[in-house]
């Protein structure tokens, strides 16, 4: 049962265009992650949060931004989208301890044409 | 650092046979292990997890997993193997971090492929 949702499921969007991806969790949990995952790839975190109002980026350089005004919510944003960010973006949760399993949500294919 | 090595993108077993998806990490301290699974455009799922308890970890779906630390390896297994299983599978290893976030560091994944 998903209770972390990611829309939209699939975008086709145009270079240059703004846009953003959702994610909400409806655990409660402190801490959120966004992934970027293409075919054949390891999963790369872009960027995580560990509580309201803080934001860290990950190990896989994006230029895509996030922000953590409330708990439940974690969007990520791309001001101009290209065709290198076609991938599929998947978000995640997970409660606190260092041993806290992630959840996920079912991800978003972004496709920029 | 720590990273996961999954030797072999793609394993095919035939229905009924053992799995057997092998995971190799490397970690400067103690590690958390992982494995998850992902059908067709869906998220992770989360199968087992070791957190230096008991080495051998029984998960969902009937599989299970053993730390060996001498191996440094945490391999994946499943006696009888099921049609349902065909999926990627993703092993991945965390350690606490400095600051309050701990980050999970993910294989490659493997794809297993059940025949008939």
């Amino acid at each position: 049962e998903a209770d972390i949702y990611q829309t939209p499921r699939y975008l086709v969007i145009g270079t240059g265009k703004k846009i953003t991806l959702e994610c909400s969790q409806t655990m409660g949990h402190d801490k959120m992650y966004w992934y970027q995952q293409d075919p054949g790839m390891e999963l790369h975190l872009i960027h995580y949060s560990y509580g309201v109002n803080s934001t860290e980026k990950g190990d896989l350089s994006s230029e895509s931004t996030v922000s953590r005004i409330r708990t439940e919510h974690f969007p990520l944003t791309l001001e101009s989208a290209r065709p290198s960010h076609t991938s599929q973006y998947l978000c995640a949760s997970s409660d606190r301890g260092y041993n806290s399993p992630l959840h996920f949500g079912n991800g978003t294919r972004l496709t920029v044409t | 650092a720590q990273s996961v090595t999954q030797l072999g993108s793609h394993v095919s077993v035939s229905e009924g046979a053992l799995v057997l998806l092998r995971c190799n990490y490397s970690s400067s301290v103690p590690p958390y292990l992982f494995w998850y699974v992902q059908y067709p455009n869906q998220g992770l799922q989360l199968l087992l997890k070791y957190t230096s308890a008991a080495t051998l970890v029984k998960g969902i779906n009937g599989f299970e997993a053993e730390f060996k630390k001498s191996e440094t390896s945490f391999h994946l297994t499943k006696p009888s193997a099921h049609m349902s299983d065909a999926a990627e599978y993703f092993c991945a290893v965390s350690s606490i971090n400095t600051g309050t976030a701990s980050k999970l560091t993910f294989g490659t994944g493997t794809r297993l492929q059940v025949t008939l």
